[in-house]
């Protein structure tokens, strides 16, 4: 199947600090994103809708200015947590649609960040 | 707007023994793709199998299967001869133009 490489898979950060995380399709071209996050114990909550080259969609309750999305090519979306603070604490997922396989979502291995 | 839902947050199985996870969904399209999703401790999501709503039989994957059942709108997954292996989260999902998920259901493979 289609890998989805999710980086890093743990981050410690400062308060106030961004922090980046990746998304990259390794070997298929990602027309659609997906950014999740996910509470201990919990499923997965939609956050935004990452399409290459147009701005992403936000799901209610998302703070656009927050999670800063940026979706430059085919093969990368980015998730920015921006002025972080500790309830900013959580398991941020990403997944992929290939262009072959529209109906086949692929998920990044996750990325743990702590805000501290 | 599409909702899933799994009844139950945890279940437990003797090893080599059958389960059934439950997933009941609510949509008022006619085209679209139900999926159940593994997350092991590792938090890697893994597609189990996956149902496209226009087909009658129901998937098969070596050990798992399902019960669709469309007008009720239920969708079942049946792990049968249980592994260890399979301890993990289960997410029931369904998709549309993106995927929902369920609320997920605990799975102990107890030896």
């Amino acid at each position: 199947g289609a890998v989805v490489s999710q980086h890093p898979s743990r981050v410690i950060c400062k308060s106030g600090t961004s922090v980046k995380i990746e998304c990259r399709s390794l070997d298929f071209q990602a027309t659609t994103m997906f950014w999740y996050r996910q509470f201990p114990k919990q499923s997965l909550m939609l956050m935004a809708t990452s399409n290459e080259g147009s701005k992403a969609t936000y799901e209610q309750g998302v703070e656009k200015d927050k999670f800063l999305i940026n979706h430059a090519s085919l093969t990368l979306s980015t998730l920015t947590v921006t002025s972080a603070h500790p309830e900013d604490s959580s398991f941020y997922i990403c997944s992929a649609h290939s262009r072959q396989s529209l109906t086949e979502a692929f998920f990044g291995q996750g990325t743990r960040l702590t805000v501290v | 707007a599409q909702t899933v839902t799994q009844s139950q947050p945890e279940m437990s199985v003797q090893e080599a023994e059958t389960v059934t996870l439950s997933c009941t969904y609510d949509t008022s399209e006619s085209n679209y793709y139900l999926f159940w999703y593994k997350q092991p401790p590792s938090r890697q999501m893994i597609l189990v199998i996956r149902q496209e709503a226009y087909k009658q039989q129901n998937a098969t994957e070596n050990r798992f299967s399902v019960n669709f059942q469309k007008a009720a709108k239920s969708f079942s997954l049946k792990i049968s001869d249980s592994q260890l292996g399979d301890t993990a989260m289960y997410f029931c999902a369904f998709d549309g133009n993106m995927l929902t998920f369920g609320g997920g259901t605990r799975l102990m493979v107890k030896p």
